[in-house]
Order: structure tokens, then C-alpha cells, then sequence
């Protein structure tokens, strides 16, 4: 098993609506969670982290649902410039790796 | 520089040759990363850096991987004998420190290696 898993997608939404990802991770010491996102052929940067009560910025939303392992992200009133590929990132307690979901990839049309 | 430089941004190379690619972190980051991502896969991490030593070397894939990183600064990824199954983009990244509660990484633009 994958130590973290996401739907590939594609998400194909209109514009305006809202969407939402989910991440799971297998290993129970995992310890900090983000999203990164990554548009065509670039680097990816971050997005935000997931903090263990939720965080919101802006349009966006990341949740953490440590009893069943997984993560989330909410995009509300998508645009076209969310179109992308956000990937989950898990650090596991007493290690060095950061390790990286091969993401999901939104494509919002008008 | 303002961002993480990686050179080449690309490299061609014959199969069984070595290539050494160079990353320049973020002045002042003292954490330092390598990834590498096939087409249309996720980022395996490869190293980590803090400071100049690497503590976990267990992501390069195999002996033919090697890297340092001197001065705190600069980073090189060295493959040797390249195979066709080492194509692909190969991603630096540097934080500040590394932190797991509050790990920002900066990525450079990669260095897409194509191994013919």
C-alpha cells in the first residue's frame, strides 16, 4: 500500500463550483500534512498546511481526519486558474521525508 | 539569487554515462532536498540535507546515486552509468529549517534528464 494515495482525477468542474479532494496516508505516525500545488510542466509550491482543527484560506479549505487517516481539501467558487495538480504531503514522526501523493488534477472550464 | 536555481535545465545523455546536477538553495535555507518525478507520477523523495550531512540516504534508488552538499550551500546529484529508467525531472528543493510542523519547501525548475 502507497504510504500516501490520492484519486488521480481529472476533476473536470465548472467555473463557480466547489470541489473537493481526498488524501489518505497509511502510516499512523504521521505527523504534519500540506498541499501543494502544481501547475503543468512547474515546480510545485505550496498551498497550505493542515492543521489538526482545520484552516481555512480564503476559498480554501483543509481538514485532517486523524481516526481514519486521510486529509482534505475544499475549493469553493472554483476559477479557471485552479486548474492544477494539488498534491497531498505527509512528514511521518521521527523521520526526515517528506513524502509527496502523486495528486489530483482539477480542471475547471468556463 | 531569489529562488532555488538548479543547472542544467536540461541534460541529454547517452546510456551509460555519468551527469552531475547542480542545485543552488535559497541563501540562508539550511535544509535541502532532492526529488525526482516521472512523467505523470508524484515526487519520490530521493535525500535530504541539513547543513552538509544527509541523515537518510535510503531514498536513492540505487549505488550508482550519490550527493553532497558543501559549504551549507550548494547541492550535487551525481548518477553514474545512467540508465534509460533515470529519465526524468529531477527537483531541489530548501527550507529554511527543516521543520515537520511547518515544512515550507522551495522547489527549483528541475533538471529534466533524458537518458537515450
Amino acid at each position: 500500500r502507497k504510504e500516501v494515495e490520492q484519486d488521480p482525477g481529472p476533476f473536470n468542474v465548472p467555473e463557480g463550483a466547489t470541489v473537493a479532494f481526498n488524501c489518505t496516508y497509511s502510516n499512523s505516525a504521521s505527523q504534519s500534512f500540506f498541499w501543494y500545488r502544481q501547475d503543468c510542466r512547474k515546480e510545485p509550491k505550496l498551498l497550505m498546511s493542515v492543521y489538526s482543527s482545520g484552516n481555512e484560506d480564503g476559498r480554501f479549505t483543509a481538514q485532517l481526519n486523524r481516526a481514519s487517516q486521510y486529509i482534505s481539501l475544499l475549493i469553493r467558487d472554483s476559477k479557471l486558474s485552479d486548474s492544477a495538480t494539488y498534491l497531498c504531503v505527509v512528514n511521518i514522526l521521527h523521520t526526515d521525508k517528506l513524502i509527496f501523493g502523486t495528486g489530483t488534477r482539477l480542471q475547471v472550464f468556463p | 539569487g531569489a529562488g532555488v536555481s538548479q543547472s542544467p535545465s536540461n541534460k541529454v545523455t547517452e546510456k551509460g554515462k555519468d551527469v552531475e546536477l547542480r542545485c543552488d538553495p535559497i541563501s540562508g535555507h539550511t535544509a535541502l532536498y532532492w526529488y525526482r518525478q516521472s512523467l505523470g507520477q508524484g515526487l519520490e523523495f530521493l535525500i535530504y540535507f541539513q547543513g552538509n550531512s544527509a541523515p537518510d540516504k535510503s531514498g536513492l534508488p540505487s549505488d550508482r546515486f550519490s550527493a553532497e552538499r558543501t559549504g551549507g550551500s550548494v547541492s550535487t546529484l551525481t548518477i553514474q552509468r545512467t540508465q534509460q529508467e533515470d529519465s526524468a525531472v529531477y527537483l531541489c528543493a530548501s527550507s529554511l529549517v527543516h521543520s515537520a510542523t511547518n515544512e515550507k519547501l522551495f522547489f527549483g525548475s528541475g533538471t529534466q534528464l533524458s537518458v537515450l
